[in-house]
């Protein structure tokens, strides 16, 4: 049985440019968390999402941050015109309903 | 609003000693308490959690954990450090208002643990 699996591992952007980190969650998950770890930081609660729906973005940036989690495929971290301040690890977490969320490794951002 | 604090950022022992890594919360809702280790370019690997119960709960690899409501503390021990035990440590609190499911986690600045030989 997979684990969370998340890709790319490491994703190099220059400023401006955007950023797609894909999260697919092990397998009967229905429930997808994103958060963001700062260096020398704990992580950080973005978004939460079920099957085609946004449950709670409150930790999501108002701006160039959107998620989502279709019907079919991975869920998707979007980050458009990347900045310096946007590169951090970014880790994906699957859960069902009342049970563990189980982390996948980790998108690590770097921009340039 | 739901917090958690882990005092000391880096905590050091010797292999054999004690482990005690400390983490203190606030919730103004039953808290469902958890740690997580992260080794190096890892993802976050699930120790123990407390949902409800027993208040002294074990985990993997010798760790355990005893929720203390009156002092608001969920640390960490294990009797006898390995040298593999090095790796940085997170607290975290669930937030549950979602109708039974898990909630998003509220996280500590985690503590790196170093294990000397």
């Amino acid at each position: 049985n997979a684990g969370v699996m998340q890709n790319p591992r490491h994703l190099v952007r220059r400023r401006g440019q955007e950023a797609r980190l894909r999260c697919s969650p092990m397998k009967g998950h229905s429930h997808v968390y994103w958060y963001r770890q700062l260096p020398e930081e704990g992580l950080k609660f973005m978004v939460y999402l079920q099957k085609e729906n946004i449950i709670d973005e409150s930790g999501m940036p108002k701006e160039r941050f959107s998620a989502e989690f279709p019907k079919e495929g991975p869920s998707i971290l979007r980050i458009q015109q990347v900045v310096r301040g946007d590169s951090a690890a970014y880790f994906c977490a699957s859960s069902q309903m009342s049970n563990e969320q189980f982390f996948g490794p980790g998108t690590r951002l770097t921009v340039l | 609003a739901q917090s958690v604090t882990q005092l000391g950022s880096h905590v050091s022992v010797s292999e054999g000693a004690l482990v005690l890594l400390r983490c203190n919360y606030s919730s103004s809702v039953p808290p469902y308490l958890f740690w997580y280790v992260q080794y190096p370019n890892q993802g976050l690997q699930l120790l123990l959690k407390y949902t409800t119960g027993a208040t002294l709960v074990k985990g993997i690899n010798g760790f355990e954990a005893e929720f203390k409501k009156s002092e608001t503390s969920f640390h960490l021990t294990k009797p006898s450090a390995h040298m593999s035990d090095a790796a940085e440590y997170f607290c975290a609190v669930s937030d549950q208002n979602y109708g039974g499911s898990q909630g998003n986690l509220i996280f500590g600045k985690g503590t790196k643990l170093s294990v000397k030989p």
